[in-house]
Formats: C-alpha cells, structure tokens, sequence
C-alpha cells in the first residue's frame, strides 16, 4: 500500500529560526516528489518538485532534499516568518494511467507554527 | 491569469441532503482532480477526470460522482449526505496532456462543506 509519513506532526518555532520537516514513503512506481504549503482554510500551493535523479532543490528560503534510496526527504525553512507558519504537505506522484492518471498520495502534513 | 476557481466557498447542508460543487481550471488545463480533506488530515483523492473521461476514482463511496464538461470544467455531486462528509472539497487541475513527470497540479481554494 503506496504511504507517506510525516513528521513530526506540528511543529513551533521562534521567527528568524531554522527549522526541518521529514517525509518519509512507500510509494511505486515513483514518479516525483512535492512539497506544498497550505494555508488554513485554503488550497495548498506547490513549493517543490523533485523527480528520481534530483537530490536537492531550492525555492527562496526552502530547500528540499530528496533520497530516493531510503525513500526520505526532507524541507529545510532558512530564517522564517511569521507568515511560514501554514501546514506543509508532502506529496508522493506514481505513475498509473495514460493521459495524465498519475496518482498521488498525500501526507497527512506537519502544522508549523512561527512566533515571535 | 486566473487560478483554479471553486464555487461555493462555503456550503451547509443536512444529513440526507444533496450537494453539487463546482471547479473552472486554469485555462489550457484539461485535466481536473477532487479531493476531500477533513480537518487534520492530507488531501484524499475522489477523482479525476481527463479530457472528459473519469481516469481515476479513489476509495470513496457510490454517493460521489463526477463529471467534466467540454469547457472542462468539473462538477462533484455527493447524494445523501453524511456528517462524515463534512470537510474542505479540493479541485486541482494540471495540463497533463500525457503523463508528463513535473507535471505541476494547481489547487483551488476549496469548499467547505458542513454537514448538520
């Protein structure tokens, strides 16, 4: 069964600090990786993407790492706002159907908080 | 150019009762997905829908259908209505003429569906 593991579950941190969120799947055949960010109440918006052979990509203040071997990434937040303060979803795509039917697999997310 | 676009934002509904909520794609795209998202938890895909034809169904009960329009523009109706289908209703819409791996999916903002 395709999975995709979160952690940790929420997370609080102080405004200008750095903080890592992980993911962790069973997803295959494996296509690419995302990351989103969601803002309570909204629709999530796309942060990264990452196929099989990208170790590392970067998007302003978030970097994600991807390990295809161990089934692992990572986002990294440099410096954050007050505004990072969202739920950050990691999205596993395998492809299945022809004609645009890949088919994802959610995490369930991690709730960061930013305070000042 | 305008995103993904969902109407209603907001709905209250009854047990028994039944709902249709809308979804415009970006414009060029043809493929549109659902998902429901209860409070606390990943997106969980109901459908998707490509060039008119259902592509994908996830594990979701009878009481969800779909379809798409020329204009490609979706509908999901949910027939008797539990309370367990209370959550944020998400469209999201990608170009996807073939499987293309980076493929980036766009969300609308959602609906939220309360169910009494």
């Amino acid at each position: 069964k395709n999975q995709v593991e979160q952690s940790p579950q929420s997370l609080i941190i102080l405004e200008g600090k750095n903080c890592t969120l992980q993911c962790n799947y069973t997803v295959s055949p494996f296509s690419n990786l995302r990351w989103y960010k969601q803002d309570t109440g909204r629709g999530p918006v796309s942060l990264t993407i990452m196929t099989f052979s990208e170790n590392t990509k970067s998007n302003g203040r978030y970097t994600a790492t991807l390990d295809a071997d161990t089934k692992q990434s990572s986002l990294h937040i440099t410096a954050s706002q007050l505004s990072d303060s969202a739920s950050y979803i990691c999205v596993v795509s395998s492809h299945g159907l022809t004609g645009g039917g890949n088919k994802l697999t959610f995490g369930t997310g991690t709730q960061l908080k930013v305070e000042l | 150019d305008a995103g993904v676009t969902q109407s209603p934002t907001h709905l209250i509904k009854t047990r028994g009762q039944h709902v249709t909520l809308r979804c415009s794609p970006i414009s060029g795209h043809k493929s549109v997905s659902w998902y429901q998202q209860v409070l606390g938890q990943g997106p969980q895909f109901i459908f998707q829908y490509y060039e008119k034809e259902e592509r994908g169904r996830g594990n979701f009960p009878d009481r969800f259908s779909a379809r798409q329009f020329p204009n490609y523009s979706s509908e999901l109706n949910v027939n008797a209505l539990l309370l367990g289908d209370s959550a944020l209703y998400l469209c999201a819409s990608r170009r996807a003429r073939l499987a293309a791996v980076t493929d980036t999916q766009y969300f609308g903002p959602g609906t939220r569906l309360t169910v009494l």
